[in-house]
């Protein structure tokens, strides 16, 4: 089965760049789809198809997939940006969808 | 805008069976895919089931395969997840989420609240 892999934590100070990996085997070729979770909350979709924004998502979010492993970057961190982040792809070989371990980030 | 009630959960013995459900207002139900999601606690997200905007497509976990059922009824707006043969590996917050467009293939992008589920004996 497909697996992706994530870092378990990743910390930054205020102000910095956030980067959170997302690999697995030729990930380049599937849709890569980010979630946030804040404790005792449901995730909601921040990034969908590798870089695409929902609204209301602020810019300082940003996706990569151009080669592995899939990226996700936070700018200017701010405080509130504290949380779990997993990301989801559709594996089109067993019709399974695929969630990373998940990366808790501290600020 | 898109609100998804869930219910259903509680405590259940193992082996038992258990019926969750998703009531889904605020967008056309029968235009989407809709998955279920849980989440062990303390452990990450495990995606457990997905069927298509018509009902005609479901897919599953490995873990949940043969033993959970995914079903939708489009005049009642609801989404269900029938849950059989339950183990106390399946104790977790079980989410509902609407999918992007409505093909199985489409990522969750809204969320309902979860519903906990306890396996215990």
């Amino acid at each position: 089965s497909y697996v992706l892999t994530q870092p378990p934590s990743v910390s930054v100070a205020p102000g910095q760049t956030a980067r959170i990996t997302c690999g697995g085997d030729n990930i380049e070729t599937k849709s890569v789809h980010w979630y946030q979770q804040k404790p005792g909350q449901a995730p909601f979709l921040l990034i969908y198809y590798d870089s695409d924004r929902p609204s209301g998502i602020p810019e300082r979010f940003s996706g990569s997939n151009s080669w592995n492993p899939a990226t996700l970057t936070i700018s200017r961190v701010e405080a509130g940006d504290e949380a779990d982040y997993y990301c989801q792809v559709w594996d089109r070989d067993s019709d399974r969808w695929v969630f990373g371990g998940g990366t808790k980030l501290t600020v | 805008q898109v609100q998804l009630v869930q219910s259903g959960g509680g405590v259940v013995q193992p082996g038992r069976s258990l019926r969750l459900s998703c009531a889904a207002s605020g967008f056309i139900f029968r235009s989407y895919g809709m998955h279920w999601v849980r989440q062990a606690p303390g452990k990450g997200l495990e995606w457990v089931a997905v069927i298509s905007n018509d009902g005609s497509n479901a897919f599953y976990a490995d873990s949940v395969k043969g033993r959970f059922t995914i079903s939708r009824d489009t005049p009642k707006n609801t989404l269900y997840l029938q849950m059989n043969s339950l183990t106390t590996e399946d104790t977790a917050m079980y989410y509902c989420a609407k999918a992007f467009q409505a093909a199985v293939g489409t990522p969750p992008d809204s969320w309902g609240q979860g519903t906990l589920v306890i396996v215990a004996s």
